[in-house]
């Protein structure tokens, strides 16, 4: 258990659904982060939240739409989504250390 | 464009068996470079470089920065079994808040 807890693990969906991935961390950290993990691909990053405040989005598609209410929690909110975005998706926070601390990630497949 | 690769892809050796993984930069403004284990759940922290020529080490696993010529090393001595895992390769610059990895070097130590 790495203090950051991703739900679901596991996620399949149409390309019409809507759902949302959740992230939240115990860590009491200020910054948290959402990357894209393909094969054989490096981690993309998407988005990063500083104490709540979106401080990068890295020309992410807008069927993926992000959501911080608190420095604890972070939403990713899927709709009308891709066969090409099936993929592993981590967060991440970010302490003083400035260490990024991974979540086991969520599997997503769009069929 | 800022970018980190890391080699090789993947590799196959036997318990016992020394590796080399590296893992080279090109990132404006370095910060620092992290290393992580990826085994089929959340990437795990292994080292923080910020220096160069300081080797990190944890038991068999140890790790140097070369700042000049833009790379750094992980070495696994006497490996198990238990280190088959990815592992990646992330740098960070200064003011952005973000990083970068690498694709990662699949490692598989066989019996």
């Amino acid at each position: 258990e790495t203090g950051v807890t991703q739900t679901p693990r596991h996620l399949v969906m149409g390309m019409t659904n809507k759902k949302s991935l959740k992230c939240e961390q115990h860590l009491g950290h200020n910054a948290m982060y959402w990357y894209k993990q393909s094969a054989k691909k490096p981690l993309e990053l998407m988005f990063v939240y500083n104490f709540k405040e979106q401080t990068e989005n890295n020309s992410v598609p807008s069927r993926f739409s992000p959501e911080c209410p608190n420095s604890s929690h972070l939403f990713l909110h899927l709709h009308t989504l891709q066969p090409e975005d099936s993929a592993l998706y981590l967060c991440a926070s970010r302490g003083s250390a400035n260490v990024l601390t991974f979540g086991a990630g969520s599997r997503l497949t769009v069929l | 464009e800022d970018k980190v690769v890391q080699s090789p892809l993947s590799l196959v050796v036997h318990e016992g068996d020394t590796v080399t993984l590296n893992c080279s930069y090109e990132v404006t403004n370095f910060r620092s470079l992290l290393w992580y284990k990826q085994e089929k759940k959340a990437p795990t922290f292994l080292f923080m470089l910020t220096s160069s020529g300081i080797e990190k080490k944890s038991g068999r696993l140890s790790s140097i920065l070369d700042k000049k010529e833009l790379f750094s090393i992980l070495n696994i001595t006497a490996t198990q079994t238990g280190d088959s895992a990815v592992y990646l390769c992330a740098v960070e610059p200064i003011n952005f808040n973000k990083f970068y990895f690498g694709s990662g070097t699949k490692l598989n130590v066989k019996p």
